[in-house]
């Protein structure tokens, strides 16, 4: 079946730094894509719907500025949390179609800032 | 008021028990519907789709009733490998998901 693959799956990083997270479909195309973020014991929350080629859809209350979205292939997204404060500590996830209704998730990333 | 509502739980149930999670979304106008499983700190897997006739998979079974915005799973003969949070979510545009918060199952032996 399709896979997706996100990268790293853990990351712990101090207050100021960036961190970049990478989602690739493997075995398909994926003209969009979807980035999720969960808290604890919450709902995984639609950041933004990334599109190659063009410019991120970010969800209100969403900072573009802060989660950097680049979808420069057909095959790969990449979120930048730039300037990582500990509130960015979370589970960010991505998710991809082939085209049809099914969707598929990558394996997640776990961010502390510390 | 939330897209996707669910009783966050937990459920804690024996092993062979019945359980059954409940779920209400706000947007009439919503596609398709689905509940996924989530286990601590991965991602979440597909469980089922769901659709207005009702459809069961094995032990489980999914209903929905689209004059009352309402998604159910059951689950039969609950296994200890059952245990994880169950999230209801619903398609109002074309993938993008809107996801309930989970409803958090534990069978214990």
């Amino acid at each position: 079946g399709a896979v997706v693959s996100q990268h790293p799956s853990w990351v712990i990083c101090k207050s100021g730094t960036s961190v970049k997270i990478e989602c690739r479909s493997l075995d398909f195309q994926a003209t969009t894509m979807f980035w999720y973020r969960q808290f604890p014991k919450q709902s995984l929350m639609l950041m933004a719907t990334s599109n190659e080629g063009s410019k991120a859809t970010y969800e209100q209350g969403v900072e573009k500025d802060k989660f950097l979205i680049n979808h420069a292939s057909l095959t790969l997204s990449t979120l930048t949390v730039t300037s990582a404060h500990p509130e960015d500590s979370s589970f960010y996830i991505c998710s991809a179609s082939p085209g049809n209704e099914k969707l598929f998730f990558g394996s997640g990333t776990q961010l502390s800032v510390l | 008021r939330k897209e996707v509502e669910q009783d966050p739980g937990p459920f804690n149930v024996p092993e062979g028990a019945t359980v059954a999670f409940n779920c209400t979304y706000s947007n009439s106008a919503s596609q398709s519907f689905f509940w996924y499983r989530q286990d601590c700190r991965k991602e979440p897997k597909l469980l089922m789709s769901v659709y207005s006739s009702g459809n069961e998979d094995g032990r489980f079974t999914a209903q929905l009733n689209r004059a009352s915005q309402y998604i159910s799973l059951l689950i039969r003969d609950s296994k200890l490998s059952d245990s994880a949070t169950y999230l209801c979510v619903v398609n109002a545009v074309y993938n993008k998901l809107i996801f309930g918060a989970g409803t958090r199952l534990a069978v214990h032996p």
